[in-house]
């Protein structure tokens, strides 16, 4: 039940792109996305409601696939603050508890 | 707003002793969760509040943990006994509205069990 996120981990150059997966053998109600900073706790990205929605907020933004009962987050132009664990949590329904995945873990190099 | 408060934020325990954990959430919320990250299981789901009353406990690990929330701006998590199993990083997290929006977490209680 719990969403599997790909990679585990990536390791990029300041200014290059990614996209982290999330995917459920459920289908969804909605999927949620966190990042979290070592010894931090998990800060709100975005919540992706509809299937299709796409949500941006200036270089992070996700897609919501119902279909294939998946969401992407795209991060472009990587900044050095972008470090962290990215996590989804997906919501099966409306009276469902919010399922978490394992992360992805990016590091920015300069 | 001072944001969701936890305390302790590290707590060291001897194995057999009661641990309680508190939070206070942002005020005007009405969610509030109680979560458990660890390497090995990384982010759990323990227990949520829904207007003080608890809405789900399937997270819960054990009858050795309990939550309460007599009133809309205190938690508390308890485990009796402790055991050096239960070490994890504990938080507290608060939304708005419902499931669907966005949770605000503090910044969570390191928990040590010796």
């Amino acid at each position: 039940q719990q969403p599997v996120q790909s990679p585990q981990a990536v390791i990029l150059r300041e200014g290059e792109d990614a996209v982290i997966n999330c995917s459920s053998s459920k289908a969804l109600y909605s999927v949620h996305w966190y990042r979290q900073k070592h010894g931090e706790a998990p800060v709100f990205l975005m919540i992706l409601l509809k299937g299709g929605e796409q949500k941006g907020h200036e270089k992070i933004s996700a897609s919501f696939n119902e279909k294939k009962q998946q969401s992407s987050l795209y991060l472009t132009a990587s900044q050095l603050s972008y470090s962290g664990t990215y996590f989804c949590g997906t919501l099966l329904g409306s009276n469902y508890q919010l399922i978490w995945g394992a992360g992805t873990k990016l590091i920015i190099k300069p | 707003d001072a944001g969701v408060i936890q305390s302790p934020r590290h707590e060291v325990t001897e194995m057999g002793q009661e641990v309680t954990l508190r939070c206070k959430p942002i005020s005007g919320h009405d969610y509030l969760f109680w979560y458990r990250q660890t390497m090995m299981r990384g982010l759990e789901l323990l227990i949520y509040f829904n207007n003080n009353v608890p809405i789900d406990d399937s997270g819960m690990p054990e009858d050795r943990f309990s939550a309460k929330m007599p009133n809309a701006s205190f938690s508390t998590l308890k485990i009796q006994p402790s055991e050096p199993r239960d070490s994890a990083v504990y938080f507290c997290a608060s939304s708005l509205e419902s499931l669907n929006t966005e949770a605000f977490f503090g910044q969570g209680t390191r928990l040590t069990v010796v």
